[in-house]
This record gives structure tokens, C-alpha cells and sequence, in this order.
């Protein structure tokens, strides 16, 4: 059973474009969101998180938008650069229950130049 | 530096020949896992540990093993591995079960003949 549902599998995005990556939830235990950034050879690196209470939330040039009644998530990268190739995993988790993180499968991101 | 390190971070075996991963951070963090990363799954936990001599089975825990006897360490145990247990292996860390940033280490790529 996939908790979390996430597209598209892989995005191919130009230099200065904009990559959107979506993310949807069934469970409504979930209350904290975070995605995470995998380069190759590397292990995933928290990038940016946004609990239920907000709606939007911007770190540079990344944002997170959550709309709660649709339960879906996603992220924006503005301006998107050829650094930030790689493979992208939103994630969920109940703060104080039961509901453990568990990820999407993930989205493999290529900017070119 | 805050690190998760893994070891070996390369292995080839054969089948049903134990093996041992290891994993140690630097964080005296209280909430250790294991995944698994494989095409098109994202990233499944296989078990994970609230504190020292707590673990509990993730999503995949067969064929797997594990102990936390330090709380630095978390060793992930094959003891009869299996070419379906080929993948890529993460170790994760954070400071509590809920809500926290999930520090991964570089990951262990494994290949069981």
C-alpha cells in the first residue's frame, strides 16, 4: 500500500525553468512533510519541510505548497540550474501518533543546460 | 563534522554467505533506521530503532537483522543473504522518531550472486 503518491517519475526541465514535482496522502494522520534530495552517490539530504498549518513555504529558490482539503503537496524549484539535478523523495509522517515516515518513489530530475 | 557512516560501501557476495553492514553517528541521536533503495521503489525501511536495545520491524524486514547494543551503532545483519536482497542500503539517523530531520549516510550498494 503507497502512502504517498508522487509524480512525475522523472522531469526534464531547461536551465531557468520550472520544475514542479507532486505529491499526494490518504492519510490524514499525516502532519509534517518533508522532501528530500538525493544526488548520485550520495545518500538523501533533508531539503525543505512544511507542516499542515501553513500553506506555502519558500527557502530560496525552492517552495513547498500544501493544500490540506486536496491532501497534496508539492514543490517548486524556480529558476531551475543544472546543479540541481538529481532525484527528489517527498515524504510523510504523524507528529504524535502512530503514522511513521514513509516516502514517494521518488523523482528524477534532469536540468539541462 | 555530523556524519553517518556506513561500511563496507561496496559488496559483493553469494548467496547465504552472513554479512554484517555497519553504521555508527556521530549525533547521539536516539532514533536510528535502515533502507533499501531500489528502481522505481524509492526508499523502503527495513527496521528501525527508537533507542538502545529498542527495534522495531520496518515495511521489509525479511531476511534482515538488527541490534543496537551502543547508541552510536546499528548494524544491519543478512544471515543467509539472497540475490533479491541486491540493492542499495541506507542508514539513517535523527534526534527523535517524529518530526526530525533524517540524516542518511552515503549508502552501502550491495550485489548477492
Amino acid at each position: 500500500q503507497q502512502q504517498v503518491k508522487q509524480s512525475p517519475q522523472s522531469l526534464i526541465v531547461q536551465k531557468g525553468g520550472i520544475s514542479i514535482i507532486n505529491c499526494a496522502y490518504e492519510n490524514t494522520a499525516f502532519d509534517y512533510f518533508p522532501w528530500y534530495q538525493q544526488f548520485p552517490g550520495k545518500g538523501p539530504a533533508l531539503l525543505i519541510a512544511i507542516r499542515p498549518d501553513v500553506s506555502e513555504k519558500k527557502e530560496g529558490r525552492f517552495t513547498i505548497s500544501f493544500n490540506k482539503s486536496a491532501k497534496q503537496f508539492s514543490l517548486h524549484i524556480m529558476d531551475s540550474q543544472p546543479g540541481d539535478s538529481a532525484t527528489y523523495f517527498c515524504a510523510a509522517e504523524g507528529w504524535g501518533g502512530s503514522e511513521k515516515l514513509v516516502f514517494g518513489k521518488g523523482t528524477k530530475l534532469t536540468v539541462n543546460p | 563534522e555530523a556524519q553517518v557512516t556506513q561500511n563496507p560501501r561496496y559488496l559483493i557476495t553469494v548467496t547465504g554467505k552472513k554479512l554484517t553492514v555497519t553504521c555508527s553517528q556521530n549525533m547521539n541521536h536516539e532514533y536510528m533506521s535502515w533502507y533499501r533503495q531500489d528502481p522505481g521503489l524509492g526508499l523502503r525501511q527495513i527496521y528501525y530503532s527508537m533507542n538502545v536495545e529498542v527495534t522495531d520491524k520496518g515495511d521489509v524486514p525479511e531476511g534482515y537483522k538488527v541490534s543496537r547494543k551502543e547508541k552510536r551503532n546499528f548494524p544491519l545483519i543478512l544471515e543467509s543473504p539472497s540475490p533479491n536482497q541486491t540493492s542499495l542500503y541506507f542508514c539513517a539517523s535523527s534526534e527523535r522518531d517524529r518530526g526530525h530531520e533524517q540524516y542518511f549516510g552515503p549508502g552501502t550498494r550491495l550485489t548477492v550472486t
